[in-house]
């Protein structure tokens, strides 16, 4: 099974900050079967990123992914007030998906 | 407009089981794969198992193996998830999720069904 870890586990930025989260596996994942959500408290995660780059509808163009192999990354270029959640990035190449295990971005 | 909607809420008691539904509407049911992902109180997410939408092919996570079943009726769109011998560590939100082939991202996900699990 790739174990994804997320670290920090949690990150604090200002609005309008660039934050940018880190996702790396313990064995090499296609870029095709990486994928990012945010979950915010109450509610069912949403699809940011998939195929590691690739924005899925509506998802604002703040939003970045990119990376590779073992070693990925989301980027928001300047934070608004929705973006403070939890991230999670996903592998969904295997027989066995996994998740990490999310990265909160709080308000300084 | 595309929906999963769950069924609501529910309390078993250790050794029983929940069958859980989530109905689907606004695309065509048989074109996207469901699967279903769990969330325990303050935890990650933890992928449970995928299903063709005819309902012909399950494929679930060693973890769970033995314990889930999933199944599909075509004729009204929904697709349920059986888990049985519950414990405590069972307690979760239980998400369905829609996704467009075996190996692809989650792009809608049901509104979530809590299952507490105790005595």
């Amino acid at each position: 099974e790739i174990v994804l870890t997320q670290s920090p586990g949690t990150l604090s930025f200002s609005p309008g900050e660039r934050a940018t989260l880190s996702c790396r596996a313990s064995q090499s994942v296609s870029s095709s079967y990486l994928a990012w959500y945010q979950q915010k408290p109450g509610q069912a995660p949403r699809l940011l990123i998939y195929g590691a780059s690739n924005r899925a509808t509506g998802i604002p163009d703040r939003f970045s992914g990119s990376g590779s192999g073992t070693d990925f990354t989301l980027t928001i270029s300047r934070l608004e007030p929705e973006d403070f959640a939890v991230y999670y990035c996903q592998q969904c190449g295997t027989s066995s998906r996994t998740f990490g295990q999310g990265t909160k971005v709080e308000i300084k | 407009q595309v929906q999963l909607v769950q069924s609501g809420a529910e309390v078993k008691m250790p050794g029983a089981s929940v069958k859980l539904s989530c109905k689907a509407s606004g695309y065509r049911f048989t074109s996207y794969y469901l699967q279903w992902v769990r969330q325990a109180p303050g935890q990650g997410l933890e992928w449970m198992g995928i299903i063709h939408p005819n309902g012909d092919s399950a494929s679930y996570s060693q973890k769970f193996q033995g314990r889930v079943t999933m199944t599909t009726d075509t004729s009204t769109s929904t697709v349920y998830m059986d888990l049985s011998s519950l414990r405590s560590e069972d307690t979760a939100v239980y998400y369905c999720v829609r996704s467009y082939d075996i190996l692809t991202a989650y792009d809608y996900w049901g509104q979530g069904t809590l299952v507490t699990v105790s005595s």
